[in-house]
């Protein structure tokens, strides 16, 4: 079994649309759970994090974890074109390696 | 916000000479940085840890010999890659941790990324 595992879509909207992504992680010592947005050829860029199980509001973006079913959510409201990427989830043990999920390409058509 | 640097962003080499990839902290300075690395359409697959003065932790199956780890100072890691082959052809992303947060921060700064060709 993966450490995490992401539905790698692709994912086509409409502009307006509420976006749902999910990663699944295998390993309850996970503690930080992060959420990143990576578009073509570049390096990706934090958009969340979360330490807790529960909520965290960012704009049009909510970061949600539930850690007795180890499932990690992003929602994004109202999307924008801007917003196509791919969007990567990660998590984080006690130390500083990062595990990232496959990734998956959202396109938020205008 | 922290800014990481890599040079160069693509590089294009002959099968088997070695390339050199260089992850610079701009604005902060980090005692460890992090080498992944990235196929198309695949997550980003941690190499190696670098730690700045002492010997770089490598990932189960990463050859330490062929992609050699070079932390010589606060702000500066490279990356070579030995007698390169095709196979090797990849997108190879650093990521750098602020040290001046506090102990536990999550934070880990990524940079641009370098993409490798081996002809």
């Amino acid at each position: 079994q993966k450490e995490v595992e992401q539905d790698p879509g692709p994912l086509s909207v409409p502009e307006g649309a509420i976006v749902s992504l999910n990663c699944t992680y295998s390993n309850s010592a996970f503690q930080y759970f992060m959420w990143y947005r990576q578009y073509s050829r570049k390096g990706p860029e934090l958009l969340m994090y979360t330490y807790s199980s529960g909520n965290k509001e960012d704009g049009r973006f909510t970061a949600q974890v539930d850690k007795s079913s180890k499932y990690i959510s992003l929602f994004i409201r109202d999307s924008q074109p801007s917003d196509s990427a791919t969007y990567l989830c990660a998590v984080r043990g006690s130390n500083y390696k990062l595990t990232f999920g496959k990734g998956t390409l959202l396109t938020v058509n205008p | 916000g922290a800014v990481v640097s890599q040079h160069p962003s693509r590089v294009i080499c002959k099968s088997g000479t070695s390339v050199k990839i260089e992850c610079r902290s701009l604005d902060f300075q980090a005692t460890t940085m992090f080498w992944y690395r990235q196929f198309p359409k695949k997550s980003l697959m941690l190499m190696a840890t670098s730690n700045e003065g002492s010997k770089a932790t490598y990932e189960q199956g990463v050859e330490k010999d062929k992609f050699l780890i070079n932390h010589a100072s606060l702000t500066l890691s490279t990356l070579t890659v030995t007698s390169a082959h095709p196979e090797d052809s990849s997108f190879y992303i650093c990521s750098a941790r602020d040290e001046g947060l506090q102990l536990d921060s999550y934070e880990q700064y990524f940079g641009p990324g370098t993409r490798l060709t081996v002809t």
